[in-house]
């Protein structure tokens, strides 16, 4: 079945420290990829987008993401997480068929200590 | 540029009533998408207007209905309403159907009593 597996439900890191937050998506043509983050009770906000090209994506707020095909994986990194890092992160995938709707990993919510 | 507008941000409704959510897309954007995100959820796509007409649909009943007007703004109605009901409502506009970036308004969370 077509899914998005975020398989971290909580991550928690030391300010300062670096952080990577899996995704995998079990699509058969690569799809679009994004990562969103979201503040408590808030909107969306999206970090970075991945569409062709190089498979290294840079994004907002010191964010990155490699694409890697042969594992079907699309990790988020930052070197340094700040405490204003701490929030809920989807990864998201917008599967390249006739269906443009955005199908949504189940979050990761990040906790930062201080 | 204002971006994605959602209104109202809260409200609270009793069981068996109706609800209206409105979005107004980010300025140039034709593409209007709904979401239902529970508490502890990732969001769930309901669907996504282009042209002024329901393109795509989730896995949603025939409750969850919606409009697209003229000026790309859009309506999600929810008739009936249940207690699982309650959610964040967040509206995603992008251009040509979607396959593009979405950028989200902040939702309106949606309490049925």
């Amino acid at each position: 079945a077509q899914s998005v597996t975020q398989p971290d439900i909580h991550i928690t890191v030391s300010e300062g420290a670096s952080l990577e937050l899996r995704c995998n998506y079990s699509y058969g043509a690569t799809p679009y990829l994004f990562w969103y983050v979201q503040s408590p009770g808030q909107g969306l906000q999206l970090l970075l987008k991945y569409f062709s090209g190089d498979t290294l994506v840079q994004g907002i707020k010191g964010f990155e993401a490699e694409f890697k095909r042969s594992q079907s994986s699309f990790n988020l990194r930052k070197p340094s997480v700040h405490w204003s890092d701490a929030a809920e992160y989807f990864c998201a995938v917008v599967p390249m068929n006739r269906d443009d709707k955005i199908i949504f990993g189940k979050g990761t919510r990040l906790h930062i200590l201080p | 540029d204002a971006g994605v507008t959602q209104s109202p941000t809260h409200l609270i409704k009793t069981r068996g009533q109706q609800v209206t959510l409105r979005c107004s897309p980010k300025s140039g954007h034709d593409t209007v998408s709904w979401y239902q995100q529970a508490l502890g959820q990732g969001p769930q796509f309901i669907f996504q207007y282009y042209e002024e007409e329901e393109r795509q649909r989730g896995n949603f009943p025939d409750r969850f209905s919606g409009h697209q007007f003229p000026n790309y703004s859009s309506e999600l109605n929810v008739n009936a309403l249940l207690l699982g009901d309650s959610a964040l409502y967040l509206c995603a506009s992008s251009l040509d159907r979607g396959r593009t970036e979405a950028f989200f308004g902040q939702g309106t969370r949606l309490t049925v009593v």
